[in-house]
């Protein structure tokens, strides 16, 4: 079964503060995204990669950086959080042209 | 405007009843997925279906390409069933795993 790991599962922040959110994959999958939902939304794509050291910006990058140090893991990072980051955050991988497998989604709060 | 439109929005269904889920895109897509989320978040994919029909248990998706649409039929309904039922459409042309998602069917199955 594909394992895709978030860290934290929930945090809260400060407007202003740096947020690093984590995902770790054992999938060996080459393809990592991240998403945000915002509640009664479906999920937009933020940031993704293809391959380790490389990311791309996918349809709402603005704010936020991605990092892929390794295959296995892709962070995404808010410099100077904001209140509308407020949202649940997910991660997911992927092989070619197959299904996605999620991680179980971070809730970030910022006040 | 909206890519991915999801219909109904919402649907109670008494147990035992079968319910159809209909998502339609505005563009030509390269293949969609349905996944469902269950109500404390997490997401749990139920079909990639680029094409034509699938089957897994009480559940069939059918996607016609051509006519930019897809539905998921769930049959003899179960409370376990409730949750958030998610569609989402890979455009054609678009990166691979560049995911469109809808916002959602939220499903409430009650004895």
């Amino acid at each position: 079964e594909a394992a895709v790991t978030q860290s934290p599962r929930s945090k809260v922040a400060v407007t202003g503060g740096k947020v690093t959110l984590s995902c770790h994959q054992t999938n060996n999958h080459d393809y990592m995204y991240w998403y945000r939902q915002d509640t009664g939304h479906g999920l937009r794509l933020i940031h993704y990669s293809y391959v380790a050291d490389s990311t791309e910006k996918g349809d709402i990058p603005d704010g936020y950086k991605a990092s892929r140090p390794s295959q296995e893991n892709f962070s995404l990072i808010l410099e100077l959080a904001s209140l509308s980051q407020t949202a649940v955050y997910f991660c997911a991988s992927r092989v070619g042209a197959e299904t996605l497998y999620f991680g179980s989604g971070t809730r970030l709060t910022v006040l | 405007g909206q890519q991915v439109q999801q219909s109904p929005a919402s649907l109670v269904l008494q147990e035992g009843e079968n319910a159809e889920l209909q998502c339609n895109f505005s563009t030509s897509l390269n293949s969609m997925q349905w996944f469902y989320q269950r109500p404390e978040g997490s997401l749990v994919s139920l079909f990639y279906n680029p094409s034509g029909t699938k089957q897994s248990g009480r559940l069939t998706s059918t996607t016609v390409i051509k006519e930019r649409r897809s539905s998921l039929h769930i049959s003899s309904s179960q409370i376990t069933d409730s949750g958030t039922y998610l569609c989402a459409m890979e455009r054609m042309g678009s990166a691979l795993g560049r995911l469109h998602f809808g916002a959602g069917t939220q499903l409430i199955v009650i004895p």
